[in-house]
């Protein structure tokens, strides 16, 4: 079946500009994850959804960020009022339920730069 | 918090090499941890886990055991292959009733295996 996928994959914009970034879980996976992997680093943990609803968003860096699942599915990153500091990787990810046993699956990305 | 500490990379080995990839944590509770991979191009795979302590993880000929004791979980494979050329994570997960299954990665090793 299919995978996690994320549109766009690659995303160029102005500082202080609005982004947003679709997340696609696998069909039936409650849980979604939304991590940032600046360069060089590991993927940080953003925000969780169980459902619809963002169970643990203490992730976040700053109310110019949030997300929404209003379908328990899909899912969208917001980013109000780009940075340039808000350049790296968006990666999604879905798992059938939140248990420590249940793999995560990662989609391929969303490259963000904001010039 | 949590945090994990992967040992600084790059990594450069000859085909048929013994790897090592040292990956340390610091968690409350008893945290699971995790081994991702990232090939060329490709999104984060999960390439083993382990749940508690002295439990061996292993895929694909890589193992890692999980050492309470020591909180470490080093990454091992005995015969390395070109295909293994990749960025490998070190990860864990807490459990919490707000977070799911959220993950915590250490900066990623680039792993490089010539012919």
């Amino acid at each position: 079946g299919a995978g996690v996928s994320q549109t766009p994959s690659n995303k160029v914009t102005e500082k202080g500009k609005y982004v947003e970034l679709r997340c696609d879980p696998i069909s039936g996976h409650t849980a979604l994850y939304w991590y940032r992997q600046s360069l060089g680093q590991g993927p940080e943990f953003l925000i969780y959804f169980q459902g619809t609803g963002a169970a643990d968003d203490s992730g976040l860096p700053n109310d110019r960020f949030f997300a929404v699942r209003p379908e328990g599915s899909v899912s969208t990153l917001k980013i109000q009022r780009t940075e340039r500091g808000d350049s790296a990787v968006y990666l999604c990810a879905s798992s059938l339920y939140p248990y420590i046993l249940d793999e995560q699956f990662f989609g391929p990305g969303t490259r963000l730069t904001v010039l | 918090g949590n945090s994990v500490t992967q040992m600084e990379g790059p990594v450069t080995l000859s085909e048929e090499a013994f790897l090592t990839i040292n990956c340390t944590y610091t968690a409350t509770g008893y945290p699971s941890l995790f081994w991702y991979v990232q090939y060329p191009g490709e999104g984060l795979q999960l390439l083993l886990k382990a749940t508690k302590a002295d439990d061996k993880g292993s895929n694909k000929g890589f193992e890692a055991t999980y050492r309470k004791e020591t909180t470490s979980f080093h990454l091992e494979k005995g015969s390395v292959q070109v295909s293994d050329s990749a960025v490998y994570f070190c990860a864990l997960s807490g459990v919490g009733e707000t977070s799911g299954s959220r993950l915590t990665f250490g900066e990623g090793t680039q792993l490089t295996v010539n012919p």
